[in-house]
């Protein structure tokens, strides 16, 4: 079966550590994506790729780093310096780009603070 | 400007009847793509439904159609029989533009909260 899988489901972060949200995709997608949703709110945007090795910067990357070294994974770090990662975080892919083309979504990580 | 807007935050209806959720959207392009997703409880995002622009026809998949009036910058989703399953987070969603060389990235509502009523 073709998908988006994300890992963990729940990652505990302690103060001051780095963590490594895990997001593989075999749909053959060429661009991937990464949101944060806080409670009772939409999405927000933090990095996207269109290709391998390339990324850009979404509305919130800010304490936030990735790597598209392949096409089918694109890791997100949530580094020390977000002063506040609890979230829900969704990964996303899709064949391309343009408007016609829809954003498929992993079943997403939920980090929290220690 | 909020670029998408869904008023109903939270919306109950009776098990099989229909049930409509509103969506407007505000843009300048004249190509752009507007998407429906729904998310339960566990929090996977799941497609439900696109319309082009450009489409002349309404979209419609399975139960699910959508309401597209362009002058009005309107794309409500409507859901017909409603079913337990149904009961879930519904986020409008909008991408604008056609070009493959640069991102026009996707702008979600806020979400409307749908409860199913046995």
């Amino acid at each position: 079966d073709g998908g988006i899988t994300q890992s963990p489901k729940y990652l505990f972060r302690k103060e001051g550590q780095n963590v490594t949200l895990s997001c593989e995709q075999n749909l053959n997608h060429d661009a991937m994506y990464w949101y944060r949703q806080d409670p009772g709110q939409g999405l927000r945007l933090i990095y996207y790729s269109q290709i391998v090795n390339d990324f850009q910067k979404g509305d919130i990357a800010e304490g936030y780093s990735v790597s598209r070294e392949k096409k089918e994974s694109f890791p997100l770090t949530v580094t020390s310096a977000q002063k506040n990662p609890t979230a829900f975080y969704l990964c996303a892919s899709s064949i391309g780009q343009t408007s016609r083309e829809t954003q498929y979504f992993g079943p997403g990580t939920r980090l929290l603070v220690l | 400007a909020q670029k998408i807007t869904q008023t109903q935050p939270g919306m109950f209806v009776q098990e099989k009847e229909a049930v409509t959720l509103d969506c407007t959207y505000d843009t300048s392009d004249q190509s752009y793509g507007l998407f429906w997703y729904k998310q339960p409880s566990s929090g996977e995002m799941i497609f439900l439904i696109y319309q082009g622009s450009y489409d002349e026809q309404n979209a419609t998949e399975g139960r699910y159609s959508l309401n597209f009036q362009k002058a009005r910058k309107s794309a409500n989703l409507v859901i017909s029989a409603s079913q337990l399953g149904d009961s879930a987070m519904y986020f409008c969603a909008m991408r604008e533009g056609l070009s493959i060389t640069s991102y026009d990235k996707v702008i979600f509502g806020p979400g409307t909260s749908l409860s199913v009523i046995p």
